[in-house]
């Protein structure tokens, strides 16, 4: 069974300029969720979607941060303008849903560096 | 706010050297304790969940356990490839997972 798919695994941009991250989850997840790595930190949830709802936002800076999971199956993050501290790795991950506790798949990772 | 700490922040093992990591928690209304092992350059890998104090999860030289504070990683007689970070994690209330920012373990032949 395939992961999580995540494309493209590294990212190199000019600050101010914009970028985009897309995650394929597991087949038959429901529940995807998008985190960010600091390195030697643990990963920070940024958003969490049900199906096509995003039910956890709250960590997400709207000002410049904007996702969307078309369909319930692939999902988009996106940063517009990018700044230097947003380097890190944006990983992706999705669970069957449903039931709380439920185990998360991660993908690999996007690394992300803004010059 | 939910808080996890885990320690040590490194570890160094020699071959067959047993030890234990540790994970401690603030969660109001813990639901869930996940450890989860993270290779350089790769995404977390599940590996146990646990979710009441008491409980106890094995998978070959790896056993993690839970009070109602805290939760251990015992690693018995390491090998070389179980070098990695480990990563502990709290659901609380409202479906939130707070990750904890790893121990990272060498382990030497």
């Amino acid at each position: 069974e395939a992961g999580v798919v995540q494309s493209p695994r590294y990212k190199i941009i000019e600050k101010k300029q914009p970028v985009a991250f897309w995650c394929n989850p597991i087949s038959g997840h429901n529940t995807l969720y998008w985190y960010l790595q600091n390195l030697g930190q643990g990963p920070e949830l940024l958003i969490r979607y049900e199906n096509e709802e995003a039910v956890d936002d709250s960590q997400l800076p709207k000002d410049r941060f904007s996702a969307e999971r078309l369909k319930g199956v692939d999902s988009t993050l996106k940063i517009q303008p990018a700044e230097l501290g947003d380097s890190a790795v944006y990983l992706c991950a999705s669970s069957l849903g449903g039931t709380i506790g439920d185990t998360q798949y991660f993908g690999p990772g996007t690394r992300l560096t803004v010059l | 706010e939910d808080q996890v700490t885990q320690s040590p922040e490194a570890l160094r093992l020699q071959e067959g050297e047993s030890s234990s990591l540790n994970c401690s928690y603030t969660v109001s209304g813990l639901r869930g304790l996940f450890w989860y092992r993270q290779d350089p350059g790769k995404g977390p890998e599940f590996l146990f969940t646990l979710y009441s104090a008491g409980e106890e999860k094995e998978k070959e030289r790896l056993k993690a356990t839970l009070t109602k504070k805290e939760s251990f990683l015992h690693i018995t007689a390491p090998k070389p490839e179980d070098s990695a970070t480990y990563l502990c994690a709290a659901l609380g209330g409202y479906q939130k997972v707070t990750f904890g920012t790893g121990t990272k373990l060498q382990v030497i032949p």
